[in-house]
């Protein structure tokens, strides 16, 4: 199985300030057919279920803000939030559908410094 | 409306069973693999299961393997999980979710239902 790795586990940011969440896979997610890396990010609120960011690593879904960027390539991710607001505290999880089983990242709690 | 609505949850006796079922509507549920996913309380996203587009092909996570059972129907848009042997470990909000595609290749999983809760206690 494919073990995914988030860093770090919490993280306190001001509103407006920059915050990267990691991501390390135990293998790579890269599909050379295809030069996609079958990486996603997650955000969840509480009480609600997982809403899609990311997904191939770098490609925002629709309609969310540009201000979540996810880079990386291989087996090293990341998520950026460019200046956070306060709508952005949530638990971040990243994910590969790279093969079965699906794996998730342990999660990473973004509060309010 | 494009959505995917779980039921079936509640208390159970460990060794115990219980039907999960998921209603899609609102776009074409035979074009996508779909999966069960679930959260223990207070802790992370754990996948459980997935199925492909026909019913042809399914997977588990080694810890459901021989005891839970996915299927469906594309006839009646419903995704089913059907759980037996039922352990404490297995208490979760689980929910329902759309394995995405763009451009005709996966993208994860892009559509969420509001989750049910199993929660397995004597």
């Amino acid at each position: 199985d494919i073990v995914m790795t988030q860093s770090p586990d919490s993280l306190a940011v001001s509103l407006g300030e920059r915050a990267t969440i990691n991501c390390k896979s135990s293998q790579t997610l890269l599909y050379s057919s295809n030069n996609k890396n079958y990486l996603a990010w997650y955000q969840q609120k509480a009480g609600q279920p997982p809403k899609l960011l990311v997904y191939w690593a770098s490609t925002r879904e629709s309609g969310v803000p540009d201000r979540f960027s996810g880079s990386g390539s291989g087996t090293d991710f990341a998520l950026t939030i460019g200046s956070l607001q306060a709508e952005d505290v949530a638990v971040y999880y990243c994910q590969q559908y790279y093969n079965t089983p699906r794996t998730f990242g342990q999660g990473t709690k973004v509060e309010l410094k | 409306e494009v959505q995917l609505v779980e039921s079936g949850g509640g208390l159970v006796q460990p060794g115990g069973s219980l039907r999960l079922s998921c209603a899609a509507s609102g776009f074409t549920f035979r074009s996508y693999w779909m999966s069960w996913v679930r959260q223990a309380p207070g802790k992370g996203l754990e996948w459980v299961a997935n199925i492909n587009q026909d019913g042809s092909e399914k997977y588990y996570v080694d810890s459901v393997r021989g005891r839970f059972t996915i299927s469906r129907d594309n006839a009646e848009n419903s995704l089913s999980l059907q759980m037996n042997s039922l352990r404490a470990e297995d208490t979760a909000v689980y929910y329902c979710a759309r394995d995405g595609l763009r451009e005709e290749l996966p993208v994860a999983f892009d559509m969420w239902g509001q989750g049910t809760m199993v929660t397995v206690s004597s």
